[in-house]
């Protein structure tokens, strides 16, 4: 297994809608996880930290499955501003810095 | 709030010329790092520096040398570029060395290069 893959994009959904992503990490030791956004030929910016079972933020929440070694991102009610393309990010296995997922996209439509 | 700048943000090269990319970070973090995107493969660690005075490699070194000049600059050099180094190149900067347990990140705007 790869140190972090993501659910290949794009996804496209309405406005309103509630969209779910994954995220599968093979470092069994990791403690931290983090969900980064970037927009389009912008840098990337943190969005969401999980350190135990999950964490919500208003629309967003993450989820934490340590068994399977997968967390999630849940966005309700999307947005037009919530198009962009989210990352995930876990710790190396050597704990020094961090491996980002190959990023997947949301594009939400009127 | 400049927060990190890479300069240049754009720049075009031909295959064998040499640039080094600036970055300089003003919120006085220990670490600083240097990744590089391109379609399909996500961000990539080139190298990082986890205080002043020590550098690192990280996935993908080959090809670049780093300097890290003191605790607000941290320089990538491509010493002779190649077409496989055309990318965006990010610089990031993070509290001491608490990255991987706080995921707190700060990223450039990036540095857009082409190698013909």
């Amino acid at each position: 297994r790869k140190e972090v893959e993501q659910d290949p994009g794009p996804f496209n959904v309405p406005e309103g809608a509630t969209v779910a992503f994954n995220c599968t990490y093979s470092n069994s030791a990791s403690q931290s996880f983090f969900w980064y956004r970037q927009d389009c030929r912008k840098e990337p910016k943190l969005l969401m930290s999980v350190y135990s079972s999950g964490n919500e933020d208003g629309r967003f929440t993450a989820q934490l499955n340590r068994a399977s070694q997968y967390i999630s991102l849940l966005i309700r009610d999307s947005k037009l501003s919530d198009s962009a393309t989210y990352l995930c990010v876990v710790p190396n296995s050597g704990y020094s810095t961090l491996t980002f997922g190959k990023g997947t996209m949301l594009l939400v439509s009127p | 709030n400049a927060g990190v700048t890479q300069t240049p943000k754009f720049q075009v090269l031909k295959t064998g010329q040499s640039m080094t990319l600036q970055c300089a970070q003003d919120m006085n973090h220990n670490s600083m790092y240097w990744y590089r995107q391109d379609p399909g493969m996500g961000l990539r660690l080139i190298y990082y520096s986890a205080s002043e005075g020590t550098t690192d490699k990280g996935e993908v070194p080959n090809g670049y040398n780093v300097s890290r000049l003191n605790k607000r600059e941290f320089s990538l050099r491509l010493e002779s570029a190649a077409p496989s180094q055309t990318s965006v190149y990010f610089c990031a900067s993070s509290p001491e060395d608490r990255a991987p347990n706080t995921g707190e990140l700060f990223f450039g705007e990036g540095s857009r290069l082409t190698v013909l």
